[in-house]
């Protein structure tokens, strides 16, 4: 069955410096997503994308994060100068082929455990 | 921002039984409905959902009810197996697909021998 794969599983930074995380969707969906879980907390949306721009970004978005889909398999996010409050598993998801259901779940990744130091 | 609650943070019940996992939403936009398990280390899995025109859809051993007037929906695992021990979350999206997903807190289930 095709799934979301997500690089690194872990990833320990220094505050301050810039982290990119790297996901890549089942290859035959249109939107693609990225949440967070902060240990303890639920699961928090971030953004989403389809259509190679940004249709939605929570509060949370803000200008230290950015998305990129650089080619047609690759979707990465990168955080611009690591704060310690940004550690936390940064799980991708995609969903949403094209025989046009309005209906379909998304796909998780098994999530990158970001530690900022 | 509470619009997805689950208010059982853990539930215990014998292999062979049922399993009900409850969830509770507040926002009336909401037209899809999800239940995902996550075993630590690994992504939320997707097990079953249902959209707002449906009260009920089934998938194996695996049920979810949608009450919209009380906007409350339920899973029902049955029977349960010792393979179903894992959180469960119920998450809920505005426009199905193409929207967002507001999560649940999540529901520890453990099913013992």
């Amino acid at each position: 069955e095709p799934e979301v794969t997500q690089t690194p599983s872990h990833q320990v930074t220094q505050m301050g410096q810039e982290v990119i995380l790297r996901c890549v969707p089942i290859s035959n969906h249109l939107y693609f997503y990225w949440y967070r879980q902060i240990l303890g907390q639920k699961v928090e949306f971030l953004v989403s994308f389809y259509n190679n721009e940004i249709s939605e970004k929570s509060e949370i978005f803000d200008d230290q994060f950015s998305v990129e889909r650089p080619d047609g398999s690759n979707f990465t996010l990168k955080i611009r100068s690591t704060k310690l409050e940004d550690s936390a598993m940064y799980f991708c998801a995609s969903s949403g082929d094209s025989m046009g259901d309005p209906y379909q779940p998304q796909h998780f990744g098994d999530g990158t455990r970001l530690s900022i130091l | 921002d509470q619009q997805v609650k689950q208010n059982s943070p853990s539930l215990s019940v014998q292999e062979g039984r049922i399993s009900i996992l409850n969830c509770d939403y507040t926002n009336s936009m909401f037209d899809y409905f999800l239940w995902y398990k996550k075993y630590p280390a690994e992504g939320p899995t997707f097990l079953i959902s249902i959209s707002s025109i449906k009260d009920k859809n089934e998938d194996g051993r695996f049920t979810v009810f949608l009450n919209k007037s009380a906007k409350h929906l339920s899973l029902h695992i049955v029977p349960s197996q010792p393979g179903d021990s894992a959180v469960y979350f119920c998450a809920a999206s505005e426009t199905g697909t193409a929207s967002k997903l507001t999560f649940g807190t999540g529901t520890r289930l453990q099913v013992t021998l």
